[in-house]
Order: C-alpha cells, then sequence, then structure tokens
C-alpha cells in the first residue's frame, strides 16, 4: 500500500552535534521527497525537498540525501542549534498525492 | 497575499452534528489537500483536489467530504461529527502539479468532538 516509514519517532543530540532522520517509501514510481519542519503550535513547513534525478542536496547546516535502489532518503541537520527543535515530517509522492511519514520530534540538549 | 486561510480557527462540536471547515488561498494554486494531524500519527491525507471541479479521496477519507467549485476555495464538510474525528486540520495548497511542488499549510482548526 501507500507508505511512508520514518524513525526515529524522538531524538535527543547535544547541542552542536548532527542529527540525521530516516525515511522509507514503498512505491518506486515515487519522484518528490520534502522535509516539513513543524515548532509547537505552528503549521508545517517545507525546509528542503529532493527531486528523484539527484541523489543529494544541501542548503547550509541542511540536508537530503536520495537512495531510488533502496527506496529511502535521509535529513541531515549538522552543528545543530536550540531553534532546531521541532517536529520533522517527511513526504513522499506517491500518484498524485503527497504521503507524510509520522513525524520525528528532535530535542536539541544545551 | 494572505496565503492559505482556514476558519474556524477552534470548534467544539457535539456527536452528530455537522459542519463545515473553511479553507481559501489567493496564490492561484491548482492543488489542495485537507490533511487531519493527531498525536504519534503525524499527518494524514483526508481528500485532495489537482483543480477546480476535480476531488479524491487519500488515506482517510471516511466521514468527511469536499467540494472544488472554485479554484480558491476548498471546503471539507463534516456530516455527523464522531469523537474519532477530534483532531487538528490542516488545509494545503501548491502551484502546478502539486504532489511535486510545495505545499503550503494554512494555520490549522483545532476541533473537539464531545
Amino acid at each position: 500500500g501507500e507508505n511512508v516509514e520514518q524513525h526515529p519517532s524522538t531524538l535527543s543530540v547535544q547541542e552542536g552535534d548532527s542529527a540525521v532522520i530516516k525515511c522509507t517509501y514503498s512505491d518506486s514510481a515515487s519522484n518528490y521527497f520534502p522535509w516539513y519542519k513543524q515548532e509547537l503550535g505552528k503549521r508545517p513547513q517545507l525546509i528542503i525537498d529532493i527531486r528523484s534525478n539527484v541523489g543529494e542536496k544541501k542548503d547550509q547546516r541542511i540536508a537530503v540525501t536520495l537512495n531510488k535502489t533502496a527506496k529511502h532518503f535521509s535529513l541531515h541537520i549538522t552543528e545543530t542549534q536550540p531553534e532546531d527543535s521541532a517536529v520533522y515530517f517527511c513526504a513522499a509522492s506517491i500518484g498524485d498525492k503527497i504521503i507524510f511519514g509520522k513525524g520525528t520530534r528532535l530535542h536539541i540538549l544545551p | 497575499n494572505a496565503g492559505v486561510t482556514q476558519t474556524p480557527k477552534f470548534q467544539v462540536l457535539k456527536t452528530g452534528q455537522s459542519m463545515t471547515l473553511q479553507c481559501a488561498q489567493d496564490m492561484n494554486h491548482e492543488y489542495m489537500s485537507w490533511y487531519r494531524q493527531d498525536p504519534g500519527m503525524g499527518l494524514r491525507l483526508i481528500h485532495y483536489s489537482v483543480g477546480a471541479g476535480i476531488t479524491d479521496q487519500g488515506e482517510v477519507p471516511n466521514g468527511y467530504n469536499v467540494s472544488r467549485s472554485t479554484t480558491e476555495d476548498f471546503p471539507l464538510r463534516l456530516l455527523s461529527a464522531a469523537p474519532s474525528q477530534t483532531s487538528v486540520y490542516f488545509c494545503a495548497s501548491s502551484y502546478g502539479d502539486g504532489n511535486t511542488d510545495t505545499q503550503y499549510f494554512g494555520p490549522g482548526t483545532r476541533l473537539t468532538v464531545l
């Protein structure tokens, strides 16, 4: 079925360290993989996305990698800061839908 | 641009009542969608629309109806509210093909069904 799995559900990292969140998807035809950040009480907002014709994309401290053969993609945040604390969602295009993972709550420890 | 707007912000219903959650966007986006967010369940797609006059079901469509008579508006109707529909509802819109472009979310509607 249409499925996007995301893990871990909760992640705690020391400020300054790196954080990695991983997702897998079920549909080999998926070609668009966005990541959204949701702060407490706010709406989700896009932070980075990747399309199936590239394997990696970077934007300052944030990077996303895609392995189409294995059907998984990952979000990497380097040099984490307190403002990175939030819930992060991966998503994948499945047919003409966007299906989200269940989210990862990221805690940045002082 | 106001972006994506949703009304109301909060709503309390009794079981069996009906209501419509409103969603509007002023960005001339073709693609619009409704999600519900429950703790630990992420964002689950209820219904979506690729353009005016066209709607389709998402992952959890039961108990909800939608219509898309204009590009700007995409209301979500609960015909007979149930406690299981207690959730935060987000509307989103995208330019172009929608499922391959940035989705812009509204501020959400927090619904409680007693």
